[in-house]
C-alpha cells in the first residue's frame, strides 16, 4: 500500500551511461514532482507535472528528461551521466490541500 | 528573493528539552509553510504546516510560530525525544499556477540525546 514508490533504490553507473528513475503513486494525485538532494541535504526542485503537462521546469541541464506517461507516473532519463549528478532523487505527489508526499528516494552515485 | 533561510544548521538537544529551529524568507507572496521531517535513507515527510492567516499551530508536541511581519516561522518541539533525532526542513510554498513548488530551507541536523 506504498503511496509514492520509486524504482530503482540505488543506482550505480559509470560517467556517460543513460539511466532512468521511474516514480508512480496510488494517491489519485494531480500534480508530480522530482526533487534533487544534495550531498549537504539541500532539497531543490527540478521537474513538476500537473496531468502529464509539464508545469515546472528549473534551470537543470538538458541532460534531464521528465516524461509522465499518465497521471500517475513521473519519469526520469538522465543522458550522458556526469560526476556531479550523484545525489539522492525524489519523487512527490501532491494534494489539493499543498500537501506533498515524498517517495523513499533513489540513491544515484556515478563513478 | 525566492530564498528561504534556515538556522541553525545543526542542534543538540537533551532529552525532554525544547528544540527550536527558526527559518525567514523575502517573498511575500509565499502563502504555504510546512515543515518536513527526514530520517537517514528515508523521504521527508510532512510533520506540520501553516498559512500565514494564523500566528501559531500546534500539534502534539510540534507547534509552527509565525511573524507575518518579520517574515519570519519557527518550529517548536517540545518534550524533545531522541526518536526526534532527524533532519528537519522548513519550507514555503507561492500558490502561482497551482504548481505548489516547495522552496527549501537548508535543513537542521537535530540530536536529542538520553
Amino acid at each position: 500500500d506504498t503511496a509514492v514508490s520509486q524504482t530503482p533504490k540505488y543506482l550505480v553507473t559509470q560517467m556517460g551511461n543513460d539511466k532512468s528513475i521511474k516514480c508512480e503513486q496510488n494517491l489519485g494525485h494531480d500534480t508530480m514532482y522530482w526533487y534533487k538532494q544534495d550531498s549537504k541535504k539541500f532539497l531543490k526542485i527540478m521537474f513538476s507535472y500537473n496531468n502529464k503537462e509539464l508545469i515546472i521546469n528549473e534551470t537543470v541541464p538538458n541532460r534531464f528528461s521528465p516524461k509522465s506517461p499518465d497521471k500517475a507516473h513521473l519519469n526520469l532519463h538522465i543522458n550522458s551521466l556526469e560526476l556531479g549528478d550523484s545525489a539522492v532523487y525524489f519523487c512527490a505527489s501532491k494534494t489539493v490541500q499543498e500537501t506533498q508526499y515524498f517517495g523513499p528516494g533513489t540513491r544515484l552515485l556515478v563513478l | 528573493q525566492q530564498q528561504v533561510k534556515q538556522s541553525p544548521q545543526s542542534l543538540i538537544v537533551q532529552k525532554g528539552g525544547i528544540s527550536i529551529i527558526n527559518c525567514a524568507y523575502e517573498n511575500t507572496a509565499f502563502d504555504y509553510f510546512p515543515w518536513y521531517q527526514q530520517f537517514p535513507g528515508k523521504g521527508p515527510a510532512l510533520l506540520i504546516a501553516i498559512r500565514p492567516d494564523v500566528s501559531e499551530k500546534k500539534e502534539g508536541r510540534f507547534t509552527i510560530s509565525f511573524n507575518k511581519s518579520a517574515k519570519q516561522f519557527s518550529l517548536h518541539i517540545m518534550d524533545s525525544q531522541p526518536g526526534d533525532s532527524a533532519t528537519y526542513f522548513c519550507a514555503a510554498s507561492l500558490f502561482l499556477r497551482n504548481t505548489g513548488k516547495l522552496i527549501f530551507g537548508q535543513g537542521t541536523t537535530l540530536q536529542v540525546k538520553p
